[in-house]
């Protein structure tokens, strides 16, 4: 069994331009959960897909972030014209819809440096 | 809004020796509370958790107990080995909203055992 599988795992961009992260989620679970978490802090929720819906967005996602999961499977996070501030990593977390409450798997991130 | 406030950071402890970590929280609602843990180069990955006032959560010789009362969820062990560094998050789910499992997260607390 595979577990959460995120990529790259390191970017490093100039400010400006545009990066787009990739997440693979256990391959049974329906919800998928995307986060961002800078140097010292813990985790902030960004977003959160049902199968192919998204049904929720932190405030955090600001008009540059995107996130989709065409067929309810892989995700994708865009960010666009990046701001040195973005710079974090960005989490993937998964669960099945009837596991327990909070039982996230997560992957080990992507790391994003905008320089 | 929900929030979660940990003790900062790092502690150092020998082998064998006791820990605590403290964390309280603020919720609506009745929340499930839980300890995640990252070891170094890995994904953040459950340690244990409790989903109602007075469960007690335990795993791999960790303890942490639900207080409402005083909307605590403390995590302890009663001896540490070099194996348990790692950076440690209290975090706590509102089951009461929609985004199915989304947590809210504390700010860490590195701990490191020396042997």
């Amino acid at each position: 069994d595979t577990g959460v599988s995120q990529d790259p795992r390191h970017k490093i961009t100039k400010r400006g331009q545009n990066v787009t992260f990739r997440c693979d989620p256990i391959s049974e679970h329906n919800r998928l959960y995307w986060y961002r978490q800078t140097l010292g802090q813990g985790p902030e929720f960004l977003t959160y897909f049902q199968n192919e819906a998204q049904l929720e967005k932190s405030r955090l996602l600001s008009d540059r972030f995107s996130a989709e999961r065409p067929k309810g499977s892989f995700s994708t996070l865009e960010i666009q014209r990046t701001e040195q501030g973005d710079s974090a990593m960005y989490l993937c977390a998964s669960s099945f819809g009837t596991s327990g409450p909070g039982e996230l798997f997560f992957g080990e991130g992507s790391r994003l440096t905008v320089l | 809004g929900n929030s979660v406030t940990q003790m900062e950071g790092p502690v150092t402890l020998s082998e064998e020796a006791f820990l605590t970590i403290n964390c309280t929280y603020t919720a609506t609602g009745y929340p499930s509370l839980f300890w995640y843990v990252q070891y170094p180069g890995e994904g953040l990955q459950l340690l244990l958790k409790a989903t109602k006032a007075d469960d007690k959560g335990s795993n791999k010789g960790f303890e942490a107990t639900y207080r409402k009362e005083t909307t605590s969820f403390h995590l302890e062990k009663g001896s540490v080995q070099v194996s348990d560094s790692a950076v440690y998050f209290c975090a706590l789910s509102d089951l009461q909203r929609a985004a199915g499992n989304k947590l809210t997260f504390g700010g860490g607390t590195r701990v490191l055992v020396k042997p």
